[in-house]
């Protein structure tokens, strides 16, 4: 089963509303996750890694202050967009790092089934 | 600079015979390399891995060769099957960090 879920996976809405995607850690803490970025045809760019209780860390590009990222428990991040435009559509996708030890050791991320993102 | 390229963009294979999936890497502190699948609209799948001292590893149909010399691995798939059409990336990682290539579209045709 999903050890990860993140919501909403689709959203439509006009320029210029903020738009929050929730990641969720079902089955164990994670103190890190990670929010990445798919564009048709492309791979999955990472755009900030949040660490619980911390600010989180961008990647070189991302405008933290367009992406706003919350890690206020060892199960929840989320990612705002704030003020979204036609050219933040996309496909973002979150996952939590497992712990290092433990019988999934070989799976450092589960990923969430992602967000579609269309603004109009 | 890309870490991880998967240089072929698309493989179409018969059902039955093997899909190779290749990927080239050229960071060398990578400790261990995934497989994911991905669905449109979906987030990815762990397939399998590799650590980075092995140079092979087996699961059911599935079986990962890495040559660290050539920073080189591939997914071998045998049979192919048409359920394993989809986007395969293949990543790289250290402490828990990874670095995807661009993905590789299989279609494997009944």
């Amino acid at each position: 089963g999903a050890v990860v879920s993140q919501h909403p996976s689709w959203v439509i809405c006009k320029s210029g509303t903020s738009v929050k995607i929730e990641c969720r850690s079902l089955d164990f803490q994670a103190t890190t996750m990670f929010w990445y970025r798919q564009f048709p045809k492309q791979s999955l760019m990472l755009m900030a890694t949040s660490n619980e209780g911390s600010k989180a860390t961008y990647e070189q590009g991302v405008e933290k202050d367009k992406f706003l990222i919350n890690h206020a428990s060892l199960t929840l991040s989320t990612l705002t967009v704030t003020s979204a435009h036609p050219e933040d559509s996309s496909f973002y996708i979150c996952s939590a790092r497992y712990p290092l030890r433990g019988l999934r050791s070989n799976q450092p991320q589960h990923f969430g089934d992602g967000t579609r993102l269309s603004i109009l | 600079d890309q870490q991880v390229k998967q240089n072929s963009p698309s493989l179409s294979v018969q059902e039955g015979r093997i899909s190779i999936l290749n990927c080239d890497y050229t960071n060398s502190m990578f400790d261990y390399f995934l497989w994911y699948k991905k669905y449109p609209a979906e987030g990815p799948t762990f397939l399998i891995s590799i650590s980075s001292i092995k140079d092979k590893n087996e699961d059911g149909r599935f079986t990962v060769f890495l040559n660290k010399s050539a920073k080189h691995l591939s997914l071998h798939i045998v049979p192919s099957q048409p359920g394993d059409s989809a986007v395969y990336f293949c990543a790289g990682g250290s402490q828990g960090n990874l670095i995807f290539g661009k993905g590789t579209k299989l279609s494997v045709k009944p």
